[in-house]
């Protein structure tokens, strides 16, 4: 089942912070965030691991709360460059196809000067 | 450099032909996935395959096959069976369950 993020859209002043949610109705093994400029392919920017740490790519981080089966990323002071698409993809726990990835519909964010 | 590629670029196709997307990569990666993206949307798997000579259907199969014979190359077909196939198509791989690394992607239009 697909994940769900939020919000839909996002437009933030450079410098500003945002937070993107994923969030899924069945148990997770894993979060992956892909981030997705106009017209390439997705880049990769971290995962989580059920039971692991909060993680960190530049000014990008992202948490995984195993009780609500949700994970968010936080960029701070974004930039320019944060522009773009981002997508969670989620794995889901106990399951023996490991590499699946049901991705959310995505958020558009949009870095203005 | 290692990488993965996707080609062609574009395609063009008529209906009720089919058309064969190609994808490699030397990354010596085992797992190989193929996502279908059509505009506002998220990713939506395809096929997928963990080893050579084995695949998995995705959460939407139908129209579409693959093969995965040697470990470099992991060929899509989108056959006349497929309704509505103009979309762009994203194949990537990955080490087990790990980050996948995709390739620039193929912008199919059937015409």
């Amino acid at each position: 089942q697909q994940p769900v993020q939020s919000p839909q859209a996002v437009i933030l002043r450079e410098g500003e912070d945002a937070v993107i949610n994923c969030s899924s109705s069945k148990a997770l093994y894993s979060v992956h965030w892909y981030r997705q400029k106009h017209g390439e392919a997705p880049v990769f920017l971290m995962i989580l691991l059920k039971g692991g740490e909060q993680m960190r790519h530049e000014k990008i981080s992202a948490s995984f709360n195993e009780k609500k089966q949700q994970s968010s990323l936080y960029l701070t002071a974004s930039q320019l460059s944060y522009s773009g698409t981002y997508f969670c993809g989620t794995a889901l726990a106990g399951g023996t196809s490991y590499g699946k990835l049901t991705f959310g519909q995505g958020t558009i964010l949009t870095v203005h000067p | 450099d290692g990488g993965i590629t996707q080609s062609p670029k574009y395609l063009f196709r008529k209906e009720g032909q089919n058309v064969t997307l190609s994808c490699e990569q030397n990354l010596n990666h085992d797992a190989m996935y193929w996502y279908r993206q059509d505009p506002g949307q998220g990713l939506r798997l395809i096929y997928y395959s963990q080893i050579v000579n084995d695949f998995q259907k995705g959460d939407i199969a139908e129209g579409y096959s693959v093969s995965r014979e040697k470990k470099e190359s992991f060929p899509l077909t989108v056959t006349s069976a497929q309704k509505n196939p103009t979309a762009f198509y994203l194949c990537a791989s990955s080490i087990d369950d790990n980050e996948q690394f995709f390739g620039p992607g193929t912008r199919l239009t059937v015409l």
